[in-house]
């Protein structure tokens, strides 16, 4: 079974602290995706990348940066975490050019205190 | 900034009945897709369907899209409580593919 896997499903960090969100595929797929959840906001995207050491802001990278050194993995970084960090992240892959659906990982509940 | 709105933001059904939600988006587009997001999980793709393309199923799912009015609705036929869930429209319009979704529908399927 297909799979993108968070390293964390809940998380609790301190204001100020350098966080980092780990996310791996096993499908090769070339575009891999962060987004964030909050309720009355819905998804926004953070950052993705459609290949290895690229990177495209998505709407909101403010306060975030991404690294993509191998094809599988795509990791978020919040640089000083702080409490309006706090959210559901989801990261997801999927093909590129897009002819299915992404596949999402289970998400990390990040709370930052 | 989001592309689509949803509609309605809550659905409240009894098993058996039928459940639609519509989505509206701005621009020109690739693809539309719907997700659905069982509470605090991620998110699973149920469906994809290209602009040319106007009707699509899936099981008990029927997607449509009218790109002249820029909307699509997602119908869930003969609804059960495990239908229970937030149910997103996402829209594709460039070419890296990078998803905008909608705020999401909550469906609630009573037993």
């Amino acid at each position: 079974d297909v799979k993108v896997t968070q390293s964390s499903r809940y998380l609790v960090k301190r204001t100020g602290e350098k966080v980092f969100l780990e996310c791996v595929q096993d499908m090769d797929h070339e575009n891999m995706f962060w987004y964030r959840q909050d309720p009355g906001l819905g998804l926004r995207l953070i950052y993705f990348s459609y290949d290895v050491k690229m990177k495209e802001k998505g709407d909101i990278p403010e306060g975030y940066s991404v690294s993509r050194e191998k094809k599988e993995r795509f990791s978020l970084i919040l640089e000083s975490a702080s409490t309006n960090q706090t959210s559901m992240y989801l990261c997801a892959s999927s093909l590129l050019p897009v002819v299915e659906g992404y596949t999402f990982g289970s998400g990390t509940r990040l709370t930052v205190v | 900034s989001q592309q689509g709105e949803e509609d309605p933001q809550a659905l409240s059904i009894q098993e058996g009945e039928n459940a639609t939600m519509n989505c509206s988006y701005k621009t020109s587009i690739n693809n539309l897709q719907w997700y659905r997001q069982n509470s605090g999980r991620g998110l699973v793709h149920l469906i994809l369907i290209r602009s040319n393309e106007r009707e699509k199923h899936s099981g008990r799912l029927r997607v449509t899209l009218d790109t002249s009015k820029k909307s699509s609705s997602l119908l869930i036929t003969a609804s059960r409580a495990a239908d229970t869930a937030s149910y997103f429209c996402a829209t594709v319009f460039t070419s890296y593919g990078k998803l905008t979704f909608g705020q999401g529908t909550i469906l609630t399927v009573h037993p």
